[in-house]
């Protein structure tokens, strides 16, 4: 079946660091989307990439989506302390746009 | 809008016993999911419901696991009978279909669930 690969595991950094985490799938996929759980709560939706190489950004945040459609990257500029947390890619699997295969995220701790 | 709503937010409970977890979904949204987050396996999909009918429940690990919708506003996910490998946080999560037919997922808070 589909899988979502995610890299690293995790990410320790100095704020003010910028952080990158990656995202691979197996196959093409329709759309992608960013989810971000901190400790301790609950994903929470961040963003959905839909085309060919776009690209998106919240504040710090740039979000890519690659041309082939089969990975994307998540970016953080100047990390700060609020940006704790494990960020989750996830992608339809199965031909179906309800099933979402969530990558295993990457955990970034950011040091004050 | 007070979001998905879960409880109970913390279950321990001893092997054997039976474990209900509830779960309210936005008003208005049509797709529920619930789904088993461990620290081994990530995000797991046990079951998706649409318009309160179980579409896909290919994640739902065995018989001692059952889910029901009965009506648009409630859902629930029994154990029965638990054990310790079932120790997880288990999220429900409900969407209203976009336009270009992705879903994005709101999630509660969650049900820690502990199993001796």
């Amino acid at each position: 079946g589909q899988q979502v690969m995610q890299i690293p595991q995790y990410q320790h950094v100095q704020e003010g660091e910028d952080f990158t985490t990656y995202c691979n799938s197996s196959t093409t996929l329709s759309n992608i989307q960013w989810y971000k759980q901190r400790p301790g709560g609950h994903p929470v939706f961040l963003i959905q990439l839909v085309k060919s190489g776009e690209v998106k950004k919240q504040k710090r945040l740039t979000f890519q989506f690659g041309e082939a459609k089969k990975n994307s990257s998540l970016h953080i500029t100047a990390t700060q302390t609020t940006d704790v947390g494990t960020y989750f890619c996830a992608g339809p699997s199965g031909g179906s746009n309800y099933k979402l295969t969530f990558g295993k995220g990457t955990l970034l701790t950011v040091n004050p | 809008d007070a979001g998905v709503i879960q409880s109970p937010r913390h279950e321990v409970t001893e092997m054997g016993q039976e474990v209900t977890l509830r779960c309210k979904p936005i008003s208005g949204h049509n797709s529920l999911f619930w789904y088993r987050q461990t620290m081994m396996r990530g995000l797991e999909l046990l079951i998706y419901f649409n318009n309160n009918v179980p579409i896909d429940d290919s994640g739902m690990p065995e018989d001692r696991f059952s889910a029901k919708m009965p009506n648009a506003s409630f859902s629930t996910l029994k154990i029965q009978p638990s054990e310790p490998r079932d120790s997880a946080v288990y999220f429900c999560a409900s969407s209203r279909t976009a336009s270009s037919g992705a879903n994005v997922l709101t999630f509660g808070a969650g049900s820690r669930l502990t199993v001796l």
